[in-house]
């Protein structure tokens, strides 16, 4: 059974720091793309950014672009998301989301139940 | 302002019919794959359609999708109290190289 944990999440200050990290298993994580994607309070989805299986592409959303940074690391079966700069704007539900192929762009099978981040001072 | 627009909200009385539109362009929905996913608030959101038509397993056949050009949609039958939830649909855009959902439909049975 896939199983995604995210942890992480905090109240943090505007301008601020945090690091979401994402736990995988019952699967071969380095065999698919992973995701992050958010969810403001009141609002819907929003895909935030996307590495595939081998971590050599990344792609990013115009609204974290040079502010967050995603990464993973296969040898733990854990996916990161470096968040800077945070802003109000980035208060949201974020999510850990299995890609359903190596590359990114196949849609998501597999979610995790959220980590919330909360930048407010 | 989502790429891909889907109505609101729907409603329907249970043991109906509802469909969900996600209306999109030459750019993402009528040359990508269109899924479609249930979310619960406070849960994590399930895949209930990839591919523009096929259901994992374990989804029940009351879930469809189908796609014709730049607009997709997703049907459910028999509608039941616990299907009452918001309904994304989602594609990769070619213009924009990144995956975009629509705004999300919740729907009242």
């Amino acid at each position: 059974e896939v199983q995604l944990l995210e942890s992480g999440g905090d109240l943090v200050q505007p301008g601020g720091s945090l690091r979401l990290s994402c736990a995988a298993s019952g699967f071969t994580f380095s065999n698919y793309a992973m995701s992050w994607v958010r969810q403001a309070p009141g609002k819907g989805l929003e895909w935030v950014s996307a590495i595939s299986g081998g971590g050599a592409a990344i792609y990013d959303a115009d609204s974290v672009k040079g502010r967050f940074t995603i990464s993973r690391d296969n040898s733990k079966n854990a996916l990161y998301l470096q968040m800077s700069s945070l802003r109000a704007a980035d208060t949201a539900v974020y999510y850990c989301a299995k890609d359903r192929k190596y590359n990114y762009g196949w849609g998501f099978d597999s979610w995790g139940q959220g980590t919330l981040v909360a930048v407010s001072s | 302002q989502s790429v891909l627009a889907q109505p609101p909200s729907v409603s329907a009385a249970p043991g109906q019919k509802v469909t969900i539109s996600c209306s999109g362009s030459s750019s993402n929905v009528a040359n990508n794959y269109v899924s479609w996913y249930q979310h619960l608030p406070g849960t994590a959101p399930k895949l209930l359609i990839y591919e523009d038509d096929k259901r994992p397993s374990g989804i029940p056949d009351r879930f469809s999708g189908s796609k014709s050009g730049t607009s997709a949609a997703l049907g459910i039958t028999g509608l039941q109290t616990g299907d009452e939830a918001d309904y994304y649909c989602g594609t990769w855009d070619n213009i924009l190289s990144t995956w975009v959902f629509g705004g999300g439909t919740n729907l009242t049975v």
